[in-house]
């Protein structure tokens, strides 16, 4: 299947400072991407949808300031968290759909583990 | 919201089949059910997917009932490394649209 990589896989930041994640779709073109996040013992939560040359839609709630959405190219997407505060912390995951198996899927990246301190 | 309904929790002995319902009474025509899952600490992995009939993979197989209102993920010999988090979602299988998660089934294979 198609592979979604995600990097880096876990950071620890102080509070204040800025972390960028990115997120290849390895093996095919992705013109949308979705980034999700993840707190302890819940389910993913959408937090934008990235638009390869356009902007970025986010979703209520996700302040677009603080998480910046840059999709340069049909393969790479990066979520900066811009002054990141500890409640920030969580687990972040890119994701991608490709059509196979005559649907359309999809792949996710590995996550990363963001800590701020 | 999540259109599905899925027990929180589950035990299976490892060696023994796996069985995780998941109900979808809601489901339209042209929705597939799919199957993720999410090991610990990692992104959500695909299962497998079907339309109204019965699937098999290497992974796993899907029994989707008759109205197909629900649906049923078996793991034909469980070990260890199942252990994750289930989750049935049902959509458009054109959609190019975000998956959205529910809750999920915590499964625990034990010794």
């Amino acid at each position: 299947g198609a592979v979604v990589s995600q990097h880096p896989s876990r950071v620890i930041c102080k509070s204040g400072t800025s972390v960028k994640i990115e997120c290849r779709s390895l093996d095919f073109q992705a013109t949308t991407m979705f980034w999700y996040r993840q707190f302890p013992k819940q389910s993913l939560m959408l937090m934008a949808t990235s638009n390869e040359g356009s902007k970025a839609t986010y979703e209520q709630g996700v302040e677009k300031d603080k998480f910046l959405i840059n999709h340069a190219s049909l393969t790479l997407s990066t979520l900066t968290v811009t002054s990141a505060h500890p409640e920030d912390s969580s687990f972040y995951i890119c994701s991608a759909r490709a059509f196979t198996r005559a649907v359309t899927e999809a792949f996710f990246g590995q996550g990363t583990r963001l800590t701020v301190v | 919201d999540a259109k599905t309904t899925q027990p929180p929790s589950m035990d299976c002995a490892e060696g023994r089949a796996a069985n995780l319902p998941c109900n979808h009474s809601t489901i339209s025509g042209n929705e597939y059910v799919y199957w993720y899952r999410q090991i610990h600490s990692q992104g959500p992995q695909y299962i497998i997917h079907g339309l109204k009939n019965n699937e098999t993979n290497e992974m796993a197989s899907l029994i989707i009932t008759e109205d197909r209102k629900s649906s049923t993920l078996i793991l034909p010999h469980a070990t260890l490394r199942d252990t994750a988090v289930y989750y049935c979602i049902v959509r458009d299988g054109g959609s190019q649209g975000n998956l959205i998660f529910g809750k999920g089934t915590k499964l625990s294979v034990k010794p």
